[in-house]
């Protein structure tokens, strides 16, 4: 059982550049979510998504775009890339509901140089 | 909106010495509370919840947290530290609208020296 499956582990990026992350569950959670984890801040909602073709902004969205075409999978846009986005992203998936608890991938670390 | 905070950076304690890390919280209506541990370089893993009932909550590897609701606390607790305990604790709590979303505190770090 895979779980969250987040890749690439590490990437280095030019001022500029975009890539994608890739987010992949296996468990047909509705609820997905990408995270960005910075010295002190803890974790920071970028984008969520409470099923397929619905996202919406979390705390942190301004430069990063998500989609969500199905179910499993949930990936983070970086448009053009700052310094300011260095950083430990997550994505997590959980069953609906409040009580659920979140599952998380193993995390990119992104340097933008 | 819901919030949570964890007063403390870093918490050191001894090995077999009981351990707390605490949090507090603010939320409309009925929390939703957990608990998460981060280990180096790797991904968060669920420790425990509260949804309803029982106000001390038991989890993996020994933890346990109490809810107290007239202080707005959810400390995680663990009658005896092991070194391997030492790790980053988040909190979190849900939001009450149908968002769910899944807020988090700053983060404790937990040294247990041996």
């Amino acid at each position: 059982n895979a779980g969250v499956t987040q890749t690439p582990k590490f990437q280095v990026l030019k001022t500029g550049q975009s890539m994608t992350l890739q987010c992949a569950q296996d468990m047909n959670h509705e609820y997905m979510s990408w995270y960005r984890q910075d010295p002190g801040m803890g974790l920071r909602l970028i984008h969520y998504s409470v099923g397929a073709g619905i996202t919406d902004q979390g705390e942190v969205p301004n430069g990063y775009n998500v989609s969500r075409s199905t179910t499993e999978d949930f990936p983070l846009r970086l448009l053009s890339a700052a310094p300011s986005q260095t950083s430990v992203y997550f994505c997590a998936s959980s069953e609906g509901g409040r009580w659920t608890e979140a599952f998380f991938g193993q995390g990119t670390r992104l340097t933008v140089v | 909106a819901q919030s949570v905070a964890q007063p403390e950076d870093q918490v050191n304690v001894a090995e077999g010495n009981p351990l707390t890390v605490k949090c507090t919280y603010s939320v409309s209506g009925n929390p939703y509370l957990f608990w998460y541990v981060q280990y180096p370089n790797r991904g968060l893993q669920f420790l425990l919840k509260y949804i309803t009932g029982d106000n001390l909550v038991k989890g993996s590897y020994g933890f346990e947290a109490e809810f107290n609701k007239s202080q707005t606390s959810f400390h995680l607790k663990k009658p005896s530290a092991l070194v391997s305990d030492s790790a980053l604790y988040f909190c979190a709590v849900r939001e009450a609208d149908s968002s769910y979303k899944l807020i988090f505190g700053s983060g404790t770090r937990l040294l247990v020296r041996p």
